[in-house]
């Protein structure tokens, strides 16, 4: 596709409940981020890929959260047991190579509201 | 570890003036500095990369600068207009992790 597509754009969930949050990344792109941003911040690492390998995953908060990239294109960031802490927006984005490669495209984020 | 600051919080200015942007960071050890814009309800939008190498970058109103030594980043945005209205952020890439490590952004608005 033209751009990063993320999808849901919007979910709200009850505590408890488990969410899957969906990236399309640009096709070809070899990398491929996860961040977390809270209202009124930046965003903070969560998760990199690097093709179908999960590279770093030092970022992901607790075991309830889990990334994966199984071919290398498409990626989820499945969260168990939803808690209110969790309520945030998730951005995904992608760039052409490998880390250190410079531009990231990011896609317009899925907002997660725990009630 | 790397800690990224920006001062001002929240700016706001007339159209047609010049302005500056301020980004600091701890660790002077990074391989490139970037800079973001994010509209409301949107996503991130790369402005300019300035390489660990470089003093800066332009691209058309858009200018940053680096200075590694001191820590500091600058944007600075020339003629404003009321279209460049949004949130600027800054973000650092280190050599030894994957990580962009962000600052808490600057809200910007242009009066008309």
């Amino acid at each position: 596709g033209a751009g990063v597509s993320q999808s849901p754009r919007y979910k709200v969930a009850k505590r408890g409940q488990d969410v899957a949050l969906r990236c399309d990344p640009i096709s070809g792109h070899v990398s491929l981020f996860w961040y977390q941003q809270a209202l009124g911040q930046g965003p903070e690492f969560l998760t990199y890929f690097q093709n179908e390998a999960q590279l770093d995953k030092s970022g992901l908060p607790s075991d309830r959260f889990f990334a994966e990239r199984p071919e290398g294109s498409v990626s989820t960031l499945k969260i168990q047991r939803t808690q209110q802490e969790d309520s945030a927006v998730y951005l995904c984005a992608s760039s052409l190579l490998s880390r250190l490669a410079g531009e990231l495209f990011f896609g317009e984020g899925s907002r997660l509201t725990v009630l | 570890k790397q800690e990224v600051t920006q001062i001002p919080a929240a700016l706001s200015v007339p159209e047609g003036e010049n302005l500056v942007l301020n980004c600091s960071f701890t660790d002077s050890a990074i391989y490139n500095l970037q800079w973001f814009r994010q509209d409301p309800g949107k996503g991130l939008t790369s402005l300019l990369l300035i390489q660990s190498s470089q003093r800066e970058q332009t691209s058309g109103r858009l200018n940053a600068s680096l200075d590694k030594s001191s820590g500091r980043s600058t944007l600075y945005i020339a003629a404003s207009q009321p279209g460049d209205s949004a949130t600027y952020l800054c973000a650092t890439e280190s050599y030894s992790n994957y990580q962009l490590i962000w600052g808490a952004g600057t809200k910007l608005i242009i009066k008309p």
